[in-house]
């Protein structure tokens, strides 16, 4: 049964830095794996989609990275600002006949001023 | 713009109670999906439905029903039998082909208490 961990849990940073984001799926049979943002009280945004086949993906300030041999993502977010703060999650589809995603519970990012 | 309407935003219910969480979506997505988000414990697949007239359960269907008699609209009941329905359920879509890469799509979600 695929699982997804995201670590820590929390995290504060001082503005201006950059930082990563962690998660890791235990089955390496993914077809993508997409990173998602939730601001309190709202629903999820889609940040950036990998499909089995990337190494990465780029948008703005971000970066995703996939590793599926070793079963782990990292977002990579530059210069971060006070508009970052929020919870970010994985998600996880695996390589099989249903259309289940498996989420990780998620980082919840605080951007000191 | 394109996107995913849930309604209400905050429901109340009573003991003994069904109530119905409205979700219309107008992008033209195929799939579309019910989660429950606890404090802590991430998203879980209540239920999913990748055509009109088709649905299947996720993890915890319990408690819970679904219809899909248009392209646009996947309502969720939580009936009587969920005992423990204080949550936020999130409605999402996502565009054609179960191994499609599209991304899904979420709505803004509906805060589900009892009273």
């Amino acid at each position: 049964k695929q699982e997804v961990t995201q670590i820590p849990a929390a995290l504060s940073v001082p503005e201006g830095e950059n930082l990563v984001l962690n998660c890791s799926f235990t089955d390496s049979a993914i077809y993508n794996l997409q990173w998602f943002r939730q601001d309190p009280g709202k629903g999820l945004t889609s940040l950036l989609l990998i499909q089995s086949s990337q190494r990465e993906q780029t948008s703005g300030r971000l970066n995703a990275s996939l590793d599926k041999s070793s079963g782990r993502s990292t977002l990579y977010i530059a210069a971060s600002q006070p508009g970052d703060s929020a919870t970010y999650l994985c998600a996880v589809k695996s390589n099989n006949r249903d259309d289940k995603i498996i989420f990780g519970k998620g980082t919840r990012l605080h951007i000191l001023p | 713009d394109g996107g995913i309407t849930q309604s209400p935003k905050y429901l109340f219910r009573k003991e003994g109670q069904n109530v119905t969480l409205s979700c219309e979506q107008n992008l033209n997505h195929d799939a579309m999906y019910w989660y429950r988000q606890d404090p802590g414990q991430g998203l879980r697949l209540i239920y999913y439905s990748q055509i009109v007239n088709d649905f299947q359960k996720g993890d915890i269907a319990e408690g819970y029903s679904v219809s899909r008699e248009k392209k646009e609209s996947f309502p969720l009941t939580v009936t009587s039998a969920q005992k423990n329905p204080t949550a936020f359920y999130l409605c999402a879509s996502r565009g054609q082909g179960l191994y499609s890469n599209q991304p899904q799509h979420f709505g803004d979600g509906t805060r589900l208490s009892i009273l």
